[in-house]
């Protein structure tokens, strides 16, 4: 089990700049996740994916942000025209899925996060 | 509204002593709890959580959380505090079909040696 990895650690970009972020789940977790963390905050709930389907999106999640999970493995999250406002720590976690009728599994493992700086 | 609350932005306690960190809930339907911690440039560790069955559950490190459904609750406790537990602690609530997680703003834990 190698964890869910997070592709750049950090990125400093300038502001009007596009940036994009890369996610790896635990192998055999269908169900991935972003969130948003501002410093003192907990994190917000940005979008999620079962599979390649995305299933839900916040509506924290302006039309500059759009999310991909094209093989239902990786997930990419990607910021166009970045604004200083979106500097944060962006979390990806993923989690196995629900069987019906089963007890709940829906833990969410969390990686280490990339933290952006808009400047 | 959903909502999670944990009352103390900062702890701090002494090396040894123990410890409770306090999370209550708003939440429409049977909840699920967990506890994470978060340490500097680290991402969110699990540390334990409930789904249902035995209203005290037990976790990594020494930690250990009792769910009280009466007081919407859901704190955090651990005996012992050693000096590698300064971290931040998040609570957080899901639910049965609800696959966003509702966070808490956190507690910051401080070790005094």
């Amino acid at each position: 089990d190698t964890g869910v990895s997070q592709d750049p650690r950090h990125k400093i970009t300038k502001r009007g700049q596009n940036v994009t972020f890369r996610c790896d789940p635990i192998s055999e977790h269908n169900r991935l996740y972003w969130y948003r963390q501002t410093l003192g905050q907990g994190p917000e709930f940005l979008t999620y994916f079962q599979n390649e389907a995305q299933l839900e999106k916040s509506r924290l999640l302006s039309d500059r942000f759009s999310a991909e999970r094209p093989k239902g493995s990786f997930s990419t999250l990607e910021i166009q025209r970045t604004e200083q406002g979106d500097s944060a720590m962006y979390l990806c976690a993923s989690s196995l899925p629900r069987l019906a009728g089963g007890p709940p599994r829906e833990t969410q493992y969390f990686g280490p996060g990339t933290r952006l700086l808009v400047l | 509204a959903q909502s999670v609350t944990q009352p103390d932005i900062h702890i701090t306690v002494s090396e040894g002593a123990s410890l409770e960190l306090r999370c209550n809930y708003s939440y429409g339907a049977t909840p699920y709890l967990f506890w994470y911690v978060q340490s500097p440039g680290q991402g969110l560790q699990l540390l334990l959580k409930y789904f249902s069955g035995d209203t005290l559950v037990q976790g990594i490190k020494g930690f250990e959380a009792e769910f009280k459904r009466s007081q919407s609750s859901f704190n955090l406790r651990k005996p012992s505090v050693h000096w590698s537990d300064a971290a931040e602690y998040f609570c957080a609530v899901g639910g049965d079909s609800n696959y966003q997680l509702i966070w808490g703003a956190g507690t910051k834990l401080i070790i005094k040696p």
